[in-house]
């Protein structure tokens, strides 16, 4: 059973430039949420993905955004690429229930690399 | 101040020894409580999940929530160096987004 998977794994850009990262979902989980890790931090919410739509998101500028496809994988943006930008990307998906208790389940990260 | 607090460390104990973690917190809505453990390089995994108040308990490892204190705490025994790693607190209220503290890395020495 695959977990969830990303990619790539590292990502070199400069400022100003444009990224995208990409994450499949483990197997029967249709929701996708995005966190940052920056170096010796915890993990900061950015969005989550349910239904192709956007349903919630932290305190992150317009400059990040996302997308999920009808396959449930999903895409995160980030234009205008800032030096603080440079972090850890993580991918968490889950599958959404009527109960609450909803499991997150993280891949291993894209590291990007702003220079 | 941060929603969550957790201890930097690092945390050195020796092979055998238990390890004992915690986090605060300030936001009383919280309700679901997580520990994740991540590797350098890698992805945190989930090792134990709680809802409200109580004691959960699952092979080596132990989770408290007490949340009239606003503190959570997670035991692991009989420590092994492969226990080497960053431990992560993290909590939710009803909706999806998790709230993480900063971390606490444990060097368990053989």
């Amino acid at each position: 059973d695959a977990g969830v998977t990303q990619s790539p794994t590292h990502l070199i850009k400069t400022r100003g430039q444009q990224v995208t990262l990409r994450c499949s979902p483990k197997s029967g989980h249709d929701t996708v949420s995005w966190y940052q890790q920056a170096l010796g931090q915890g993990p900061q919410f950015i969005f989550q993905y349910y239904e192709e739509e956007e349903r919630q998101r932290g305190n992150f500028p317009d400059r990040f955004s996302g997308h999920q496809f009808p396959n449930y994988s999903s895409e995160l943006n980030v234009n205008a690429l800032l030096l603080g930008d440079s972090a850890l990307y993580l991918c968490a998906s889950s599958r959404k229930t009527t109960a609450t208790n909803e499991k997150l389940f993280f891949g291993s990260g894209t590291q990007l690399s702003v220079l | 101040q941060k929603e969550v607090e957790q201890d930097p460390g690092p945390l050195s104990v020796p092979e055998g020894a238990i390890v004992s973690l915690n986090c605060t917190y300030s936001n009383s809505a919280f309700q679901y409580f997580m520990w994740y453990r991540q590797y350098s390089r890698k992805g945190p995994e989930l090792l134990m999940y709680t809802y409200s108040s109580g004691n959960k308990e699952d092979g080596r490892f132990t989770a408290q929530v007490d949340k009239s204190s606003k503190y959570i705490s997670l035991f692991i025994r009989d420590s092994q160096p492969s226990d080497s790693a960053t431990y992560l607190c993290a909590m939710r209220a009803a909706g999806n987004k998790l709230t993480f503290g900063g971390g606490t890395r444990v060097l368990v020495k053989p």
